[in-house]
């Protein structure tokens, strides 16, 4: 079945620092791609996509290519905050499925002073 | 604007007892989700409605859950009776029907003793 793998938690990084978080998925057909985010406390929220192969997301500093040839959708950001600090979620969907999204276990993010 | 509203924002009960979880989907959506999160098995979907008939009930875990949406702004998941295993934060969302963006509300933590 369709499912996505995340790089496992917790990572933790000095401020400014690059980060990279690596998801991969497994899905039949051309999924719309997604990274959400979740602060302490709060439900998740989205933090970009992308609907087809080779499209960027990016919001908030944050990037991810869509790569069909590598099933992947790799979280970027150049230089992070310690407001980043949250757990990253990655997720699919497949219109076939109406609205249902298929999330990865989520990687959790602390980012250090 | 308001966002999806959920209450109990906290439950503790004691295992055998009825749980009810309400929520209140932001207006005009047509499309609502339920999922539960724990650290052991993260983010899982239990059902979803589209224009208040349920879509996929696959992941409700047993006969003790149920989940009614009698309009289009209100939904309930119910357990009956509830067990220690039941404990978790439990998450609606809501999108449009088909929308790419779901909205999480804060959750609901349910301690089941």
């Amino acid at each position: 079945g369709d499912s996505v793998t995340q790089m496992e938690g917790p990572v933790t990084l000095s401020e400014e620092a690059f980060l990279t978080i690596n998801c991969t998925y497994t899905a039949t057909g051309y999924p719309s791609l997604f990274w959400y985010v979740q602060y302490p406390g709060e439900g998740l929220q989205l933090l970009l996509k992308a609907t087809k192969a080779d499209d960027k997301g990016s919001n908030k500093g944050f990037e991810a290519t869509y790569r069909k040839e590598t099933t992947s959708f790799h979280l970027e950001k150049g230089s992070v905050q310690v407001s980043d600090s949250a757990v990253y979620f990655c997720a699919l969907k497949k219109s076939v499925q109406g609205g249902k999204l298929i999330f990865g276990q989520g990687t959790e993010l602390s980012v250090k002073p | 604007d308001a966002g999806v509203i959920q209450s109990p924002r906290h439950e503790v009960t004691e295992m055998g007892q009825e749980v009810t979880l309400r929520c209140k989907p932001i207006s005009g959506h047509n499309s609502l989700f339920w999922y539960r999160q724990t650290m052991m098995r993260g983010l899982e979907l239990l059902i979803y409605f589209n224009n208040n008939v349920p879509i996929d009930d696959s992941g409700m875990p047993e006969d003790r859950f149920s989940a009614k949406m009698p309009n289009a702004s209100f939904s309930t998941l119910k357990i009956q009776p509830s067990e220690p295993r039941d404990s978790a934060v439990y998450f609606c969302a809501s999108s449009w029907l088909g929308g790419d963006e779901q909205f999480f509300g804060p959750g609901t933590r349910l301690t089941v003793l």
